[in-house]
């Protein structure tokens, strides 16, 4: 089982480049979500989706984009990477609560990326 | 205010020992649901143990329990017989409504960094 796969692991951009994390699972969840983490700030929701055609803006969305036309994948874009986008990126999928057991996330790897 | 709140951000307890991880709790919701992760420092998130609002006991995953104080708003970990692979970070996170059509998002605490010693 391959579960929640993030690519690429590391990446380095410079100021303006724009680029794409990938994020596919095959366990057929209908939400996903990308998170960033920062040192001292635990983990924030950057975008999330309930389902394929379906995404909404989390806590700190700015700069980033996102779409789901599959139900497998969530790929996040950054539009013009800035060196205050250099964070760790975790993508993350679940069943919806309440339908199978807690609905607990399952996490990829995470990437981590740095804007310089 | 913040939703989540890890006031411990280093701890250290002695290899067999048991460790208490704290973590409070903000809402007005009555139906939520509390979450721990464990961060090695390979990077990726393990989940451990969920407690929901309506559970009437703690929760329990082996060496984990989750102290669940409803009044109190805490959801504390606890982990007995701590082995040196239980060093890493650990979040606690909380889910709150809707569900339906507002998906499964969690917010996390800041997280507590757990050193198990000889």
């Amino acid at each position: 089982n391959a579960g929640v796969t993030q690519t690429p692991k590391f990446q380095v951009l410079k100021t303006g480049q724009s680029m794409t994390l990938q994020c596919a699972q095959d366990m057929n969840h209908e939400y996903m979500s990308w998170y960033r983490q920062d040192p001292g700030m635990g983990l924030r929701l950057i975008h999330y989706s309930v389902g394929a055609g379906i995404t909404d803006q989390g806590e700190v969305p700015n700069g980033y984009n996102v779409s789901r036309s599959t139900t497998e994948d969530f790929p996040l874009r950054l539009l013009s990477a800035a060196p205050s986008q250099t964070s760790v990126y975790f993508c993350a999928s679940s069943y919806s609560p309440g339908l199978a057991g807690t609905g607990e996330l399952f996490f990829g790897e995470g990437s981590r990326l740095t804007v310089l | 205010a913040q939703k989540i709140t890890q006031t411990q951000p280093g701890m250290f307890v002695q290899e067999k020992e048991a460790v208490t991880l704290d973590c409070t709790y903000d809402t007005s919701d009555q139906s939520y649901g509390l979450f721990w992760y464990k961060q090695p420092s390979s990077g990726e998130m393990i989940f451990l143990i969920y407690q929901g609002s309506y559970d009437e006991q703690n929760a329990t995953e082996g060496r984990y329990s989750l102290n669940f104080q409803k009044a109190r708003k805490s959801a504390n970990l606890v982990i007995s017989a701590s082995q040196l692979g239980d060093s890493a970070m650990y979040f606690c996170a909380m889910r709150e409504p809707p569900y339906t059509g507002g998906g499964n998002k969690l917010t996390f605490g800041t997280g507590t960094q757990l050193k198990v010693e000889l």
